[in-house]
């Protein structure tokens, strides 16, 4: 069965730090990968997504995430996080021929000014 | 493009009453799949739907239930209700094609259930 498995459930962050939050998934065959975020009150937005070609995806607000096939894994990044980066994100993986997203179990971020 | 509607926002029902939860997608979007997400177990895949049918089902019981209608909305039932289905129920929809890739699910603020 597919799984997700996010290894960080809280990171609390300063301002201008980097990120790196991990995503590991099960699955043998050809995946979709996503990074999902949810704000404060808000629903789940698309960070970013990897179907396909370069494995070094770039998203929406400077982050990134990087696909490593051999590592079956798929780790978010982002450089210098801001305040306005506290959220819940989401790892997620589909397989090729489903749109059933299974997600990890979502990583809390504080940052701190 | 307005984004997934869904509808009501918040709902509260006692054990045992029926619950039936709205889902407008993305015009032009035909798939559209629910989920649960709640603090113990997170986000779970309930159901998806292309063109009025059911392509794919969770490990959800039989009291849950949805269908899709010919433009496209979707609702979902859960029938008998138990306090552990207090959750935000999830719409998602997508632009993917008959037999064509799959592509990016958008999601809609959703439905908060509390069952007393």
């Amino acid at each position: 069965a597919q799984s997700v498995s996010q290894h960080n459930h809280h990171v609390i962050l300063s301002e201008a730090a980097s990120l790196e939050l991990g995503c590991n998934y099960s699955y043998g065959g050809t995946v979709n990968l996503f990074w999902y975020v949810q704000y404060p009150g808000q629903h789940l937005q698309l960070l970013l997504k990897y179907f396909s070609g370069d494995p070094l995806v770039k998203g929406i607000k400077g982050f990134e995430a990087e696909f490593i096939k051999s590592k079956f894994s798929f780790n978010l990044r982002k450089p210098s996080v801001q305040w306005s980066d506290t959220a819940e994100y989401f790892c997620a993986v589909n397989a090729r021929n489903t749109d059933k997203l299974i997600f990890g179990t979502g990583t809390r971020l504080q940052v701190f000014p | 493009k307005a984004g997934v509607t869904q509808t009501p926002r918040y709902l509260i029902k006692t054990r045992g009453q029926q619950v039936t939860l709205s889902c407008s997608p993305i015009s032009g979007h035909r798939s559209v799949s629910w989920y649960q997400q709640t603090p113990g177990q997170g986000l779970q895949f309930l159901f998806e739907y292309f063109s009025e049918t059911q392509r794919n089902k969770g490990n959800f019981p039989g009291r849950f239930s949805g269908r899709q209608f010919s433009n496209s909305r979707s609702e979902m039932n859960v029938s008998t209700l138990e306090l552990g289905d207090s959750a935000l129920y999830l719409c998602a929809s997508s632009d993917q094609l008959a037999g064509g890739p799959r592509e990016t699910q958008y999601f809609g603020p959703g439905t908060r259930l509390l069952v007393l």
